[in-house]
């Protein structure tokens, strides 16, 4: 039982560049979050899905964009990397929106020169 | 304002040592409380949710409080494996975002 899968893992891009984080759970949850954290400013949400079809801004959305592909997939894009989106970006799933169980992925660590 | 506020940011204690981890909140009408444990390249762990002011949650060496202002993480007679970075958030009633502090970064030395 994998739980939550993010890909890729390391990333470096240039200013600019385009990319897509992917996050899939076999956990059958209805609820999906991108979150990004950085030190000393805690995990910030940056997108929501409370339930396939649905995707709804978090705390930081700007240079952002999700799509929820079905239950099981939630991606994260960046169309235009700037540096202050160097991060280390969390998926994070659970069975019903607001319960605060949440199941973490393993992180990717992106680095935007 | 901070929401949650955790301290202090970093704990050293000798194996054996009991010590306790400070989780402050300023949202107003708590739905919930909950604690994490966050090892170096992972993502957090669910430990405890707590709900309501004098509800308790234990699990091994550690044990969760709430009051109606902050939340402790009590460790009793810590081992090297409890070293890692504890994180709290909360929820606020009629919300659907989790808060987090920024963490406590613990480590016991054998």
């Amino acid at each position: 039982n994998a739980g939550v899968t993010q890909t890729p893992k390391f990333q470096v891009l240039k200013t600019g560049q385009s990319m897509t984080l992917q996050c899939a759970q076999d956990m059958n949850h209805n609820s999906m979050y991108w979150y990004r954290q950085d030190p000393g400013m805690g995990l910030r949400l940056i997108y929501y899905s409370a339930s396939e079809g649905t995707t709804d801004k978090g705390e930081v959305p700007n240079g952002y964009n999700v799509s929820r592909l079905n239950k099981r997939e939630f991606s994260l894009r960046l169309e235009s990397a700037a540096p202050s989106q160097t991060s280390v970006y969390f998926c994070a799933s659970s069975e019903t929106r607001g319960t605060g169980n949440l199941f973490f992925g393993s992180g990717t660590q992106l680095s935007v020169l | 304002e901070d929401q949650v506020t955790q301290s202090p940011e970093a704990l050293r204690l000798q194996e054996g040592e009991s010590s306790s981890l400070n989780c402050s909140y300023t949202v107003s009408g708590l739905r919930g409380l909950f604690w994490y444990r966050q090892d170096p390249g992972k993502g957090p762990e669910f430990l405890f949710t707590l709900y309501s002011a004098g509800e308790e949650k234990e699990k091994e060496r550690l044990k969760a409080t709430l009051t109606k202002k902050e939340s402790f993480l009590h460790i009793t007679a810590p081992k090297p494996e409890d070293s890692a970075t504890y994180l709290c958030a909360v929820q606020q009633s009629g919300g659907n975002q989790f808060y987090f502090g920024t963490g406590t970064s613990l480590t016991v030395i054998p």
